[in-house]
């Protein structure tokens, strides 16, 4: 069984680093094919992708933030780790991790999400 | 950039099939993939590969891509269904792209 947490601080302040750490269980990102995706959802709004890093180490990033992001595994630990710099109140939201299945190439099984305020 | 449109709002009887249409430029040439999130709840892959339900979904759930639109079909659809839906593809980068989401009523 598949099972992917989030964690990381609740709250940060404007122009902070935001570090949030997906740790997983049932499987194993040295298996080809296998990926890790992080995606945040605003309150009241839509799913946006953030970045994905797959078991060969290919990184990809959302356009839009690339300059702020960087995604990092550690596969002797089962924990894929995202950095977001110079964060905004903007960035207030649900920020979820989730497995990429090989042979879907979707996402298909996702973690409970972590809150993130960003307030001064 | 490569973007998804998908309607804000789609009604439906119960008992009744809804359609959820996702458009994108020569979509039919890429996989698409469906999510439903139940409110409060994390999203739940419910369509792969245009058509293709993982383990678990009920088989009324279906999807079609052809062209420039996806489509998401819920034949007989129940109250449980009530929840946003979003479509999801790959842009020529590898990148992931999520269409704006659907939220799906049942009256």
């Amino acid at each position: 069984q598949i099972t992917l947490k989030e964690s990381g601080p609740t709250l940060v302040k404007p122009t902070q680093t935001l570090t949030l750490t997906c740790t997983f269980s049932g499987f194993s990102l040295s298996s080809s094919g296998v990926g890790v995706g992080w995606i945040r959802q605003p309150p009241g709004k839509a799913l946006e992708w953030l970045a994905l890093i797959y078991w060969d180490d290919d990184k990809r990033y959302s356009p839009s933030l690339k300059s702020r992001l960087t995604v990092t595994k550690d596969t002797s630990k089962n924990q894929v780790v995202l950095t977001m710099t110079n964060m905004d109140p903007v960035d207030t939201a649900t920020y979820y991790c989730a497995h990429r299945h090989s042979y879907y190439s979707a996402m298909d099984v996702w973690g409970q999400g972590t809150t993130v305020t960003v307030s001064s | 950039s490569f973007e998804l449109t998908q309607p804000p709002s789609v009604s439906v009887s119960p008992g009744q099939t809804a359609s959820i249409t996702c458009s994108g430029d020569r979509l039919g040439d890429k996989y698409v993939c469906w999510y439903q999130q139940p409110p409060g709840q994390s999203p739940i892959l419910i369509i792969y590969q245009d058509t293709k339900r993982p383990s678990g979904i009920p088989e009324r759930f279906s999807g079609s891509n052809s062209g420039n639109t996806a489509t998401l079909t819920i034949s007989g659809t129940q109250a449980m269904d009530e929840a946003d839906y979003y479509c999801q593809a790959w842009d020529s980068s590898a990148a992931v792209v999520f269409g704006r989401g659907t939220k799906l009523t049942v009256l």
